[in-house]
């Protein structure tokens, strides 16, 4: 079945450093991607999503790129802030709504 | 303003009780949905109903049963809770179609003792 990896947590940095966390998906169609994020005491918000191959979602600062020959779709910024602390989901929905998850990565900003 | 609103946001109960999660979207949204989250912040989809139908109705113990009374709502009760329930169920939304983003709610934190 569909499934999503997402690299362990949590990832550490400083205040503007820049981010990567890794998402691989297995699929035997063409998914949807996403990127959700999770704050403390909260529901997931949508972050980003990108529908096809090499389309580009952004937002807030966040970019990923869909790609298709590496089955990938990592999540990136520039410069992190102590306000971008939370919890990454990747996720993938193929079939009528339903969204797969990854794990999960904890970023967690230090000042 | 609340788009997806669920209660309560705390549910504490002894094993074998019966207890419910209400969940309501503002939103007009025609699917709502069940996950559940485990203490490793693993989500996993329980149930997904589109216009009040049933679609989605993975793995989960028959002691789950979701109600739909309109499309607005979409309730989730649970028969002779078990401590394995121990969980935080989010409830969320979305438009029909496959690239739609889904909404939210805060969440309900279980804990079964």
């Amino acid at each position: 079945g569909d499934s999503v990896t997402q690299m362990e947590g949590p990832v550490t940095l400083s205040e503007e450093a820049f981010l990567t966390i890794n998402c691989t998906y297995t699929a035997t169609g063409y998914p949807s991607l996403f990127w959700y994020v999770q704050y403390p005491g909260e529901g997931l918000q949508l972050l980003l999503k990108a529908t096809k191959a090499d389309d580009k979602g952004s937002n807030k600062g966040f970019e990923a790129t869909y790609r298709k020959e590496t089955t990938s779709f990592h999540l990136e910024k520039g410069s992190v802030q102590v306000s971008d602390s939370a919890v990454y989901f990747c996720a993938l929905s193929e079939g009528f709504q339903k969204l797969v998850f990854g794990t999960g990565t904890r970023l967690l900003v230090s000042p | 303003d609340t788009a997806v609103s669920q209660t309560p946001k705390y549910l504490v109960t002894q094993m074998g009780n019966d207890k419910s999660i209400k969940c309501e979207q503002n939103l007009g949204h025609d699917t709502m949905y069940w996950y559940k989250q485990d203490s490793k912040k693993f989500l996993k989809i329980m149930f997904s109903y589109n216009n009040k139908e049933l679609i989605i109705n993975e793995t989960v113990p028959n002691r789950f049963s979701p109600k739909s009374p309109d499309k607005a709502h979409l309730n989730l009760h649970i028969n002779s809770l078990e401590l394995g329930d121990s969980a935080v169920y989010f409830c969320a939304s979305s438009q029909e179609t496959g690239s739609s983003p889904l909404h939210f709610g805060n969440g309900t934190r279980l804990t079964v003792t």
